[in-house]
């Protein structure tokens, strides 16, 4: 069965550090991966996603991710963090294939920027 | 340009009662999704709807679990002789459906508290 792993549960940081969350999954076949985040009070929205092609995928608000297959990763990253990405980031996989696409997420990282 | 609704917001129930869950997807998304968040814990797939049919309950725990979704727009969750254990936040939702990676939009959620 597909998994997903997030390491960091959770990760405190001032403002304008770098930041790089950890996503790794088992899953050997075709896969599309995903980054959603929920900010405090509010929804899960998506942040951005890896389909197909460059595996370098930027998202909104500065946040990008890089797909290696070879490492099952797909790490979260933003340069100079602000304290308005306080918020939980759930880390997300799908088969890749159409009417199977239930997601499968990781636990979560829980992230405190502080002014 | 409503996104998913999903009501009650909170529902508070007796072990062993029933109750229903409502989901109310973006118009025009065929595909719709329940998803359980327990704490500490990121999503867990229950069910996936493509237009009326059920495409995948693979996630739903055991029978006294059950979804419909009669029109292809709203859906219901339902939840026979509810436990304990059933308490969590019950995530809706929903997407184009047409092709791969589609994203998915979610809803506030329900809070179900099993007393």
């Amino acid at each position: 069965a597909q998994s997903v792993s997030q390491h960091n549960h959770h990760v405190i940081l001032s403002e304008a550090a770098s930041l790089e969350l950890g996503c790794n999954y088992s899953y050997g076949g075709t896969v599309n991966l995903f980054w959603y985040v929920q900010y405090p009070g509010q929804h899960l929205q998506l942040l951005l996603k890896y389909f197909s092609g460059d595996p370098l995928v930027k998202g909104i608000k500065g946040f990008e991710a890089e797909f290696i297959k070879s490492k099952f990763s797909f790490n979260l990253r933003k340069p100079s963090v602000q304290w308005s990405d306080t918020a939980e980031y759930f880390c997300a996989v799908n088969e890749g294939k159409l009417y199977t696409d239930k997601l499968i997420f990781g636990t979560g990282t829980r992230l405190q920027v502080f002014p | 340009g409503a996104g998913v609704s999903q009501t009650p917001s909170n529902k508070v129930t007796e072990k062993g009662k029933y109750v229903e869950l409502r989901c109310d997807p973006i118009s025009g998304h065929t595909a719709l999704y329940w998803y359980r968040q327990s704490l500490g814990q990121g999503p867990e797939f229950l069910i996936y709807f493509q237009g009326t049919g059920a495409a995948d309950d693979s996630g739903l725990p055991n029978d006294r679990f059950f979804a419909v979704r009669p029109e292809g727009s709203v859906s219901t969750l339902k939840i026979q002789r509810t436990e304990r254990g059933d308490s969590a936040v019950y995530l809706c939702a929903s997407s184009l459906g047409d092709r791969e990676g589609d994203e998915q939009f979610f809803g506030p959620g329900t809070r179900l508290t099993v007393l």
